[in-house]
């Protein structure tokens, strides 16, 4: 089944302890973001990476980290959480062809930082 | 960088009327602009884009029209029923960078009444 799959799927952690959200993609796309959404303020890109080796910053990537080894993987690292990143976080992938566009979303992780 | 607005946040409508979404963008080169469904507690869903090139989209009781010259677009469901019922997101992308940098609107809350 194509699917775009994350883990955990809930966190509950406290500030500054470090946390690693994965994000694993088995249709071969080439490109992959994550989102956070918050109340009244929509997606907001974090990062994204248009292959392997290959990211760059979306609109509010301060405070977040990413890695591309693998075409399947793209982790999102939190070195030191905060308060303010606790929210709802998507991974996203898609092909890299002007035939479609579509961005296929994971279940999503709702992340706690007391 | 492209700012999207998207109106209204809530909308409420009688079983079988129809509902309109609408959305403004900033950046005149923005040539893509897809609608995402988002049902309670799922990941977004892609329902229906529409490139540039096009002043109208249909796909059975859903449709998009795009005004480039007055840079906004909306999302128009007829005969609601009550699965239409989600948050519905618009967004918009350049194509030369593709789908990896979509910009999302704020979100309307669509609710069908029975």
């Amino acid at each position: 089944e194509a699917q775009v799959t994350q883990n955990p799927r809930y966190l509950i952690t406290v500030t500054g302890k470090k946390l690693t959200v994965t994000c694993s993609q088995n249709m071969n796309h080439e490109y992959m973001s994550w989102y956070r959404q918050d109340p009244g303020l929509g997606l907001r890109q974090i990062y994204y990476s248009m292959n392997v080796e290959v990211t760059d910053k979306g609109d509010v990537p301060e405070g977040y980290k990413v890695s591309r080894k693998e075409k399947r993987n793209f982790p999102l690292i939190l070195e030191s959480p905060s308060p303010n990143q606790t929210s709802l976080y998507f991974c996203a992938s898609s092909f890299r062809t002007t035939q479609s566009y579509e961005q296929y979303f994971g279940p999503g992780t709702r992340l706690t930082v007391t | 960088g492209e700012n999207v607005e998207q109106h209204p946040s809530t909308l409420s409508v009688q079983e079988g009327d129809s509902a309109v979404i609408k959305c403004t963008y900033s950046d005149s080169a923005s040539n893509y602009f897809p609608w995402y469904k988002q049902e309670l507690g799922k990941r977004p869903q892609l329902i229906i884009d529409i490139r540039s090139n096009v002043g109208e989209k249909k796909d059975q009781r859903i449709a998009v029209t795009l005004n480039k010259t007055a840079k906004h677009f909306s999302l128009h469901i007829t005969e609601t029923q009550p699965e239409d019922s989600a948050v519905y997101f618009c967004a918009a992308s350049r194509s030369a960078q593709g789908a990896q940098k979509l910009v999302f609107g704020q979100g309307t809350r669509l609710t069908i009444n029975p």
